[in-house]
């Protein structure tokens, strides 16, 4: 079955340490996304990708680091510089086209800071 | 710039009884409408989306939505709603300016009471 996978489900990081989040897509689009939500914020974007080897920030991208190395694969790194990382972040990916294109998202991984 | 507001932050709802949840969006130039559904600790899928064409968009799970141009509403309605129903439902814009990058509203929580 074609889809986007997160992993993992849930992380727990400790205060000043860098973790990595894990997003794959096998539905072959070129676009993919960094989303953080917060209960009453909807979805935020971090970061998102056209292509590989390129990035663009989103609205709230400080703190936070991704790669784009092959068309799958679109990890996202919480940096020590993201003050209030708590949250939940969802990976999403749709073909490249401009307006009317759906997001496919993933099951999300919830990050803790303990 | 594009925004989406949605009206209600949660609709509590009896078993059976019809649902309206509002969504108002702003955009100078033709937009992409999109209603997503998002169940506990999970992804968001689509409900529904107007590109373009007939107002009153019919999506999964019985949802239909009506485009409303001059009003610059895209209101979600379900006739009759079951306790499956209870989840968050976001309301999402893309222009033809914006790339394909979307907006989010921040969600109505739909709770279904038996």
């Amino acid at each position: 079955d074609g889809g986007i996978t997160q992993s993992p489900k849930y992380l727990f990081r400790k205060e000043g340490q860098n973790v990595t989040l894990s997003c794959e897509q096998n539905l072959n689009h070129d676009a993919m996304y960094w989303y953080r939500q917060d209960p009453g914020q909807g979805l935020r974007l971090i970061y998102y990708s056209q292509i590989v080897n390129d990035f663009q920030k989103g609205d709230i991208a400080e703190g936070y680091s991704v790669s784009r190395e092959k068309k799958e694969s679109f990890p996202l790194t919480v940096t020590s510089a993201q003050k209030n990382p708590t949250a939940f972040y969802l990976c999403a990916s749709s073909i490249l086209k401009t307006g009317g294109t759906e997001a496919f998202f993933g099951q999300g991984t919830r990050l803790t800071v303990v | 710039a594009q925004s989406v507001t949605q009206l209600d932050s949660q609709v509590p709802v009896f078993e059976e009884a019809p649902v309206e949840l509002r969504c108002n969006y702003s955009s100078s130039v033709s937009v992409y409408l999109f209603w997503y559904v998002q169940y506990p600790n999970q992804g968001l899928q689509l409900l529904l989306k107007y590109l373009s064409g007939s107002t009153l968009v019919k999506g999964i799970n019985g949802f239909e939505a009506e485009f409303n141009k001059s009003q610059t509403s895209f209101h979600l309605r379900k006739p009759s709603v079951h306790i499956s129903d209870t989840a968050e439902y976001f309301c999402a814009v893309s222009d033809s300016t914006g790339g394909f990058k979307t907006i989010f509203g921040a969600g109505t929580r739909l709770f279904v009471k038996a």
